[in-house]
């Protein structure tokens, strides 16, 4: 199986910072990714598919962009409500996987 | 609105079954793809299977065998049937409705926590 590889595991960051999250492939997934943000007892929900599409009705301090095998999610200002854990997700092919997350909090 | 509501969870014995129900409205479960994930305490997001709108099934590798995901389209709910539960199917488990013809999970139930132990 592809295999996805988030990084920084953990950031600590402080609100207003422009922040990037990677997330790597084992091999070529195309734009077969997403993103989901997760805050604690609560479902994901879907920021970002197809790599770089916004998901309707997030904020559009989000993106995303990368082909191939590395993946990125940046927040260009981050706000108090963006502390949240990150999860990519490779949907090219089954079974389909998820990157082990990136937990944002506060500085 | 557009939802999905999982329940059925519980505690089970290993070897045990259990089946999990997503109830949804405002949309038709039988003509959409539908996704279960589970997230295991204190861990990450594990992709547990799919539905397509004819039918097909997909399960990740290590649950082919022991679950199944079926539909009652009466009833607009979609099933998750876990058998031979280990514990290390503790976890809850989330349904999602996808994004259409898509694995992007765009609507998703608040969860059903199942533990499996002695």
């Amino acid at each position: 199986d592809i295999q996805l590889t988030q990084s920084p595991y953990f950031l600590s960051a402080s609100v207003g910072d422009r922040l990037t999250i990677t997330c790597r492939a084992s091999q070529g997934i195309s734009s077969s990714l997403a993103w989901y943000q997760q805050k604690p007892g609560r479902a994901p929900k879907l920021l970002i598919y197809a790599a770089s599409t916004l998901q309707s009705g997030v904020p559009s301090r989000f993106s995303g962009s990368g082909s191939g095998t590395e993946f990125t999610l940046t927040i260009s200002s981050l706000q108090p409500e963006d502390f949240a854990t990150y999860y990519c997700q490779r949907v090219d092919s089954y079974p389909l996987t998820f990157g082990g997350g990136t937990k944002v909090e506060i500085k | 609105e557009v939802q999905v509501v999982e329940s059925g969870g519980g505690l089970v014995q290993p070897g045990g079954s259990l089946r999990l129900s997503c109830v949804a409205s405002g949309f038709t479960v039988s003509t959409n793809y539908m996704t279960w994930v589970r997230q295991a305490p204190g861990k990450g997001l594990e992709w547990v299977s799919v539905i397509y709108s004819g039918g097909t099934t997909y399960f990740a590798d290590s649950l082919k065998g022991r679950f199944t995901v079926s539909r009652d389209n009466s009833k607009n709910t979609l099933y998750l049937q876990m058998t031979s539960l280990r514990a290390e199917d503790t976890a809850v488990y989330y349904c999602a409705r996808n994004r259409p013809h898509s694995d992007y999970a765009d609507v998703w139930g608040q969860g059903t926590t199942v533990t499996v132990s002695s």
